[in-house]
């Protein structure tokens, strides 16, 4: 069963602009995840946030995380032509027995 | 290099000719992991294993099987295909615990 739900769908921005995806859950976690997916190839995953962060960073990454809305967000600053993906928010529950569940993904597309 | 391997990468077969599609880890992961994803549907689970001998069925079991006799290895077997499991298959694995999964480079199949 899917948790994550995506949004938006799709993203198209500019080069140098920054990009943001948002995603929103149903059930309790222990850490929400974001990957990336290059065209018809394996997920990367990009970062990891536990139920008791707010905000994490990883480079260009920042990933926010309100668990009383159950939602989290990935801003991807200072954009560039290489970030053309999808981005995926996957969610693992907190009785650790349960695997990750993954959304449908936002497409991004970032042009030169 | 830490990977997940998974042969063949590109596999067109006929309506109810058996295949096995093999997934390899060498980080000594416990748990794998096999998904499909299909245009629209994101990623769906198809069975996972916590650990040598131990498989769990994911949301979209039906048609597939699976095995777990060693750790590092986690096939997929389709007895019988037919055309609605064309589709892009991903192996993952991880570590117990709340961490990232290491996908491989997927499989994309085709059943006529």
């Amino acid at each position: 069963s899917q948790q994550g739900e995506e949004d938006p769908q799709a993203l198209s921005i500019q080069e140098g602009e920054n990009a943001t995806m948002n995603c929103s859950y149903k059930t309790s976690i222990n850490n929400l995840q974001w990957y990336r997916q290059n065209s018809g190839r394996g997920l990367v995953h990009l970062i990891l946030i536990r139920s008791n962060e707010r905000e994490k960073h990883s480079g260009r990454l920042r990933v926010t995380l309100d668990t009383s809305k159950k939602s989290s967000s990935l801003l991807i600053t200072a954009s560039r032509a290489a970030d053309t993906a999808s981005y995926f928010c996957a969610t693992n529950p907190p009785s650790g027995n349960t695997p990750l569940v993954f959304g449908k993904g936002t497409r991004l597309s970032v042009i030169a | 290099e830490a990977q997940v391997t998974q042969n063949p990468r590109y596999l067109i077969t006929v309506t109810g000719k058996k295949l096995t599609v093999t997934c390899s880890q060498n980080m000594n992961h416990e748990y794998m992991s096999w998904y499909r994803q299909d245009p629209g549907l994101g990623l769906r689970q198809i069975y996972y294993s916590m650990n040598v001998e131990v498989t769990d069925k994911g949301d979209v079991p039906e048609g597939y099987k699976v095995s777990r006799k060693e750790k590092r290895n986690f096939p997929l077997i389709l007895e019988s295909p037919s055309p609605n499991q064309t589709s892009l298959y991903f192996c993952a694995s991880m570590f117990h615990g709340y961490n990232e999964q290491f996908f491989g480079p997927g499989t994309r199949l085709t059943v006529l």
